[in-house]
């Protein structure tokens, strides 16, 4: 069984510039979800997909945007980059919502930091 | 108010105390309930979902009282490997499904 993987492990980036994050789900999955953690908090949801639409959002503005591929793999993609979007970017997989085994595996996750 | 509260911590406590952690959540369309466990500089794993009947596994017994929104996880024997923050996590369904994570409660367990 495939683990959840994340790339890159490490990014900088600077103010203002966008970024793409990478996530391959566990096999069998078919849901992903990705989410924001800062330094001493816990993850901040940002969306979910589901068979390669956007079925839940959190409160994330519109700069934060996502796609699921058919392999259910998906990106989360950021625009115009500022110093607060600095985290841990965190991708989770899981059975879809509302199944009766719902366990959210995470990666490794994304250290972004924005200078 | 936060959707999703947990007692601040940290908590410091010696090996074979008996632990618990409080959780209250705010949103009634909730549906699913869970601890996770996140050790340092590592992603969350499950630790235990959590149902309104209570269950046990191991030391480990979790609670949830839909009345009063609230969820609990309780440690028993407490083992120096349980230091870790443990975050307590709900699903909502308000036509999109959301995951909200509380902030974590730091727990140390020392020798």
């Amino acid at each position: 069984e495939t683990g959840v993987t994340q790339s890159p492990t490490h990014l900088i980036k600077t103010r203002g510039q966008q970024v793409t994050l990478r996530c391959s789900s566990q096999s069998g999955h078919n849901t992903v979800s990705w989410y924001q953690q800062a330094l001493g908090q816990g993850p901040q949801f940002i969306f979910q997909y589901y068979r390669e639409e956007e079925n839940g959002r959190g409160n994330f503005p519109p700069r934060f945007s996502g796609l699921q591929f058919p392999n259910y793999s998906s990106e989360l993609n950021v625009n115009a980059l500022e110093l607060d979007d600095s985290a841990l970017y965190l991708c989770a997989s899981s059975f879809p919502p509302g199944s009766s085994y719902n366990e959210q595996f995470f990666g490794p996750g994304t250290r972004l930091t924005v200078l | 108010r936060k959707e999703v509260e947990q007692d601040p911590g940290p908590f410091n406590v010696p090996e074979g105390a008996t632990v618990a952690f409080n959780c209250t959540y705010s949103n009634s369309a909730s549906q699913s309930f869970f601890w996770y466990r996140q050790d340092c500089r590592k992603e969350p794993k499950l630790l235990m979902s959590v149902y309104s009947s209570g269950n046990e596994d191991g030391r480990f017994t979790a609670q949830l009282n839909r009345a009063s929104q609230y969820i609990s996880l309780l440690i028993r024997d407490s083992k120096l490997s349980d230091s870790a923050t443990y975050l307590c996590v709900v699903i909502l369904n308000t036509g999109g499904f959301k995951t909200i994570f509380g902030a974590g409660t730091r727990l140390f367990v020392k020798a």
